[in-house]
């Protein structure tokens, strides 16, 4: 499986200001995901990172709130933008291609927005 | 539309079994996984199994499909207290190159 890294791993930010999570993969993949999971819930897709073009978001998540870069085939980022406390989560990034056909997750980054 | 249901919780004492039951209403599903969660982590793939297949076995880990019924469990043998963590029962179209639709997750709790 691939080996997926993420950073920061946490952080605490005040309201109204953005936080931009970078998520690196020691081989190359096809498909990059950002999932977030809210306290107490399950992991919800925020989008499909596309190397090459714009991501593709789910329905409730939009491009001004969650920009993603996907610079080339084992980077890719998620900012938070204008923070709000609802924000508080943990962001995952799972990857998918190259060397695997399923989803593997990173070890997510815990938000904490005041 | 695509919904994934599981308990919240389950408790057992080691060395024990443990069964973790899953239903889904997307009959297109093709993998339908299990993930575990420890607390302060990210999620580890347990392990997944075809929707053409019955059951698939691990080591400690079963995996039961019944795609008549949509309902999938996790029977762990000898659980341990290294168990212990927040399992996910989750559903892909396609693997893993399109959305993974997660249950809410069931908290095994291990008690020695």
């Amino acid at each position: 499986s691939a080996v997926i890294s993420q950073k920061p791993s946490r952080d605490i930010c005040q309201r109204g200001t953005s936080l931009t999570i970078q998520c690196q993969v020691d081989s190359q993949v096809t498909m990059m995901f950002w999932y977030r999971q809210q306290p107490g819930q399950s992991l919800t897709l925020i989008a499909t990172a596309n190397q090459g073009s714009e991501a593709t978001y789910e329905s409730g998540f939009v491009i001004d709130k969650f920009p993603i870069s996907r610079p080339n085939l084992t980077f890719s980022t998620l900012t938070v933008s204008n923070m709000s406390p609802e924000d508080s989560s943990i962001y995952l990034c799972s990857v998918a291609g190259g060397v695997t056909d399923t989803q593997y997750f990173g070890p997510g980054t815990r938000l904490t927005v005041l | 539309g695509e919904d994934v249901e599981q308990s919240l919780f389950l408790s057992v004492r080691e060395g024990d079994s443990s069964v973790i039951n899953c239903t889904y209403t997307d009959s297109s599903s093709t993998y339908l996984y299990w993930y575990k969660q420890e607390p302060g982590a990210g999620l580890q793939l347990l392990t997944y199994i075809f929707s053409n297949m019955d059951m698939k076995q691990d080591q400690r880990l079963t995996v039961l499909l019944n795609k008549k019924d949509k309902h999938l469990s996790l029977r762990i043998a000898d659980t341990q207290t290294g168990d212990s963590a927040i399992y996910f029962c989750a559903e892909s179209f396609s693997g893993g190159y399109q959305k993974v639709t997660f249950g809410i997750g069931t908290k095994l709790q291990v008690i020695p």
